[in-house]
């Protein structure tokens, strides 16, 4: 059975720091993997997929990388600030019905 | 715009009271999914239907159902069954290709009294 860690479960930052969150996963047998990200209360807001053909995803200053074969994702934030404190949910997608299983997810904060 | 709608924001039951959620997507998605969120927990999959008039249960369906006569709309009924309703619920779609991401609504919270 497919399970999905992140860790750590909370992190606080000073703005302006480069940072890194964390997803492991016990099964490599995935179509891909998303990271998204949800604001208090809110819905989820997809931030990058990467394709299990894949090594990294890049969009502004977030990058995603993806080592299938060790079960791992990381999500980089660089040069961090305050909006970008939220909770961070990583999920993978694992067979053809296209759910997805998440992890507990990274509530992070970015002091100013 | 296209996107995906859940109504109503906030929900509050009674106990026994059967309750029902609100979900429609207008990005032509044929999968749609119903997923319940507790604090500092991550999502967990109630129902999800891949087309029309079928739909399977996920990790969480009991004490839940669902139904999907069109494909826009994918209703979730929370029943006097479910022992422990108070959680966030969130809709999503997705375009039916295992490639594609998934895009979610934006959640219904609803609370038993």
């Amino acid at each position: 059975k497919q399970e999905v860690t992140q860790i750590p479960a909370a992190l606080s930052v000073p703005e302006g720091e480069n940072l890194v969150l964390n997803c492991s996963f016990t099964d490599s047998a995935i179509y891909n993997l998303q990271w998204f990200r949800q604001d208090p209360g809110k819905g989820l807001t997809s931030l990058l997929l990467i394709q299990s053909s894949q090594r990294e995803q890049t969009s502004g200053r977030l990058n995603a990388s993806l080592d299938k074969s060790s079960g791992r994702s990381t999500l980089y934030i660089a040069a961090s600030q305050p909006g970008d404190s939220a909770t961070y949910l990583c999920a993978v997608r694992a067979g053809n019905t296209g759910k997805l299983i998440f992890g507990q997810g990274t509530t992070l904060q970015v002091k100013p | 715009d296209g996107g995906i709608t859940q109504s109503p924001k906030y929900l509050f039951r009674k106990e026994g009271q059967n309750v029902t959620l609100s979900c429609e997507q207008n990005l032509n998605h044929d999968a749609m999914y119903w997923y319940r969120q507790d604090p500092g927990q991550g999502l967990r999959l109630i129902y999800y239907s891949q087309i029309v008039n079928d739909f399977q249960k996920g990790d969480i369906a009991e004490g839940y159902s669902v139904s999907r006569e069109k494909k826009e709309s994918f209703p979730l009924t929370v029943t006097s069954a479910q022992k422990n309703p108070t959680a966030f619920y969130l809709c999503a779609s997705f375009g039916g290709d295992v490639w594609y991401e998934q895009f979610f609504g934006p959640g219904t919270r609803l609370t038993v009294l």
